[in-house]
């Protein structure tokens, strides 16, 4: 069956260290990769893509790895900060007969100052 | 430039009724995208509309329907509401179909809740 895994318990990291948070896919093949952020309440805000043929983005503070023969996806906060507490949720993009966009049930991180 | 606009935030109904939500993309968005978020399913494609016409369609019961404008404003109809059709209903606008290379911003949801 198709899946994606999101670390289910929540991730709990000290200011300032980075937190690394995992997304892991069977039976897909994603044209593409997003993570999104969520806070409670609120709905999910794009912060980065990454396509099938890229290997890593980054974008500030945000790192993000894809590699498509794991079926994994990796995305790093460096420097994280106690802002960056919030839900954060992977998502493929796949084709079926036209795009759309499967999500991860999402990792919380709580980052403690 | 104006985010996605949904209306409206909160909704209470009971079992057997219908309910009609609304969703105004950004201006020049052309697509607009549903999704039902659950604590236990989390986020679950409905489906996608793309200048009037839908494009794409997640697996929910017919029950569950929708339309796009001229304007690009959609609307999403579910009749008939069960107890399971709790949820924060969430659209997506972004410019291309089913925000393929491009970013899809979020509206900030409806949270419907059915007695």
């Amino acid at each position: 069956s198709q899946k994606i895994e999101q670390n289910s318990e929540a991730l709990n990291i000290q200011e300032g260290k980075t937190a690394t948070l995992t997304c892991n896919y069977t039976n897909y093949s994603p044209a593409y990769l997003q993570w999104y952020r969520q806070d409670p309440g609120r709905g999910p805000v794009f912060l980065l893509l990454i396509r099938e043929n890229e290997k890593e983005k980054r974008k500030e503070r945000l790192k993000v790895t894809f590699d498509t023969t794991l079926k994994q996806s990796l995305f790093h906060i460096t420097a994280s900060q106690p802002a960056d507490s919030a839900t954060y949720l992977c998502a493929l993009g796949v084709y079926t007969g036209g795009f759309k966009t499967i999500f991860g049930a999402g990792t919380r991180l709580f980052v403690k100052a | 430039k104006a985010g996605v606009t949904q209306t409206p935030r909160y909704l209470i109904k009971t079992r057997g009724q219908q309910v009609t939500l609304s969703c105004s993309p950004i201006s020049g968005h052309r697509s607009v995208s549903w999704y039902q978020q659950t604590p236990g399913q989390g986020l679950q494609f409905l489906f996608e509309y793309f200048s009037e016409t839908q494009r794409n369609k997640g697996n929910f019961p017919g029950r569950f329907s929708g339309r796009q404008f001229s304007n690009s404003r959609s609307e999403m109809n579910v009749s008939t509401l069960e107890l399971g059709d709790s949820a924060l209903y969430l659209c997506a606008s972004s410019l291309m179909s089913g925000g393929a290379t491009d970013t899809q911003y979020f509206g900030p949801g409806t949270r419907l809740t059915v007695l």
